[in-house]
């Protein structure tokens, strides 16, 4: 079944501790992002990919890094989480050549305290 | 940046009622994709549509490039619709990136 996982689903956790995100999609797409969903402001672009080590800026991108190692993987990591960054994100990749046709994974609910 | 604005921002229908969901956006457009966020919050894929008409089943949706809109209607609704339907632009130039409407709250009566 064609999809994007993403794990975990749901994390809560502690200032500052380190954690990571994974994003893994079986569609052979160049093309994938990651976005944060927040009441009253809808979904924002943290970064994006075009393919194997090509990665660039979103909205906001602030307090994330991402890699592109691999075709089918784009882990988000957040160095030191603080409580703004308590979110729904959400991973996505896309077909296309010049425009992208993105598919989204189910969503990682994370809470900083 | 590109405004992209989702009318209405509520809606309450019967179980069996048609609607029409309308997005306009404030400058061209290269990409135009509706998704359908359910109660569990997964973003469902609906349509990819960036000029045109497309119809998958009950669902059909329409854009007008040129007069910088697109319209989703949904016939004979069901229940399991409902949930907050969204409409994303990639703005013509941009750097791949999708903005997205603030959605419309669809809520289908039994």
């Amino acid at each position: 079944e064609a999809q994007v996982t993403q794990n975990p689903r749901y994390l809560i956790t502690v200032t500052g501790k380190k954690l990571t995100v994974t994003c893994s999609q079986n569609m052979n797409h160049e093309y994938m992002s990651w976005y944060r969903q927040d009441p009253g402001l809808g979904l924002r672009q943290i970064y994006y990919s075009m393919n194997v080590e090509v990665t660039d800026k979103g909205d906001v991108p602030e307090g994330y890094k991402v890699s592109r190692k691999e075709k089918r993987n784009f882990p988000l990591i957040l160095e030191s989480p603080s409580p703004n960054q308590t979110s729904l994100y959400f991973c996505a990749s896309g077909r296309g050549t010049t425009y992208y046709e993105q598919y989204f994974g189910p969503g990682t609910r994370l809470t900083v305290t | 940046g590109i405004q992209v604005e989702q009318s209405p921002p509520d809606l309450i229908l019967q179980e069996g009622a048609n609607s029409t969901l309308r997005c306009n956006f404030s400058d061209s457009v290269n990409n135009l994709q509706w998704f359908h966020q359910n109660p569990w919050g997964q973003l469902i894929n609906l349509f990819y549509i960036p000029s045109g008409t497309k119809q998958n089943g009950r669902l059909s949706a329409t854009t007008v490039a040129t007069e910088r809109y697109s319209l989703l209607y949904i016939s004979s609704s069901q229940t399991t619709d409902s949930g907050v339907y969204f409409c994303a632009v990639e703005p013509s130039g941009s750097a791949r990136q999708l903005t997205f409407g603030s959605g419309t709250q669809l809520t289908v009566l039994p």
